[in-house]
């Protein structure tokens, strides 16, 4: 099956300082996701990209949709204490039996030193 | 704004044991799902459920494992006997149609002892 490679692992940042993490795939997906995850909670969505080249901003967050379409980054300007969480990326297929079904990245641990 | 909802936010069972994993997806999403989570690893996709049947499971939902909607609002998880290996966070998540983004619940963490 598919397999996201996402790194780094884990990032230990100032307050204010830009952040950037990115997922690489082997094989190509349709949809690119982020979501935050918080100790105890579900995964929240961030940002969706639907389209090769895409650039999408949320606030202080801005990602893109790689033109390969097999991979996709996800920058933070200007980080907060409430910044600090585990980043995931997600990838999606369209069309036939997979379509729906995501697929995680192992996680950026996102720490940030007020 | 509309949020998936799972119970029991915690469930410890014995080894063996049969239990059962609530969701209420939002009201008006069309397709479902199951995901876990071991704790430190990633979100691994279990099952995929729409217009009352499954629409692709992976490797992890074996014979052990089953989904129902029982009715217009619920989606449970079950399994059968549940093993050592199973303790995780379960989450459960939906979406509308058209390539709509998922949105998930907070999750049930499952203990097997």
């Amino acid at each position: 099956g598919q397999q996201l490679n996402q790194s780094p692992q884990s990032m230990f940042i100032q307050e204010g300082e830009d952040v950037s993490m990115n997922c690489t795939s082997s094989s190509i997906f349709n949809t690119w996701l982020w979501y935050k995850q918080d100790p105890g909670e579900g995964p929240v969505l961030l940002i969706a990209l639907y389209k090769a080249g895409e650039l999408t901003s949320n606030g202080r967050l801005t990602a893109q949709f790689g033109i390969t379409r097999k991979d996709s980054f996800l920058n933070i300007s200007a980080s907060i204490p409430s910044d600090v969480g585990i980043y995931f990326c997600a990838g999606q297929l369209g069309g036939g039996t997979s379509y729906g079904k995501l697929t995680f990245g192992q996680g950026t641990i996102l720490t940030v030193h007020p | 704004e509309p949020e998936v909802t799972q119970t029991p936010s915690h469930q410890v069972t014995q080894m063996g044991q049969e239990v059962i994993l609530r969701c209420v997806p939002i009201s008006n999403h069309l397709y479902f799902y199951w995901y876990r989570q071991i704790l430190g690893q990633k979100v691994e996709f279990l099952v995929s459920f729409y217009n009352n049947e499954i629409s692709e499971k992976s490797e992890i939902f074996d014979d052990q494992f089953s989904v129902e909607r029982p009715d217009g609002s619920n989606f449970t998880l079950k399994i059968r006997s549940t093993k050592l290996e199973d303790s995780a966070m379960y989450f459960c998540a939906s979406r509308t149609a058209g390539g709509q983004p998922q949105h998930f619940g907070d999750g049930t963490r499952l203990s097997i002892l």
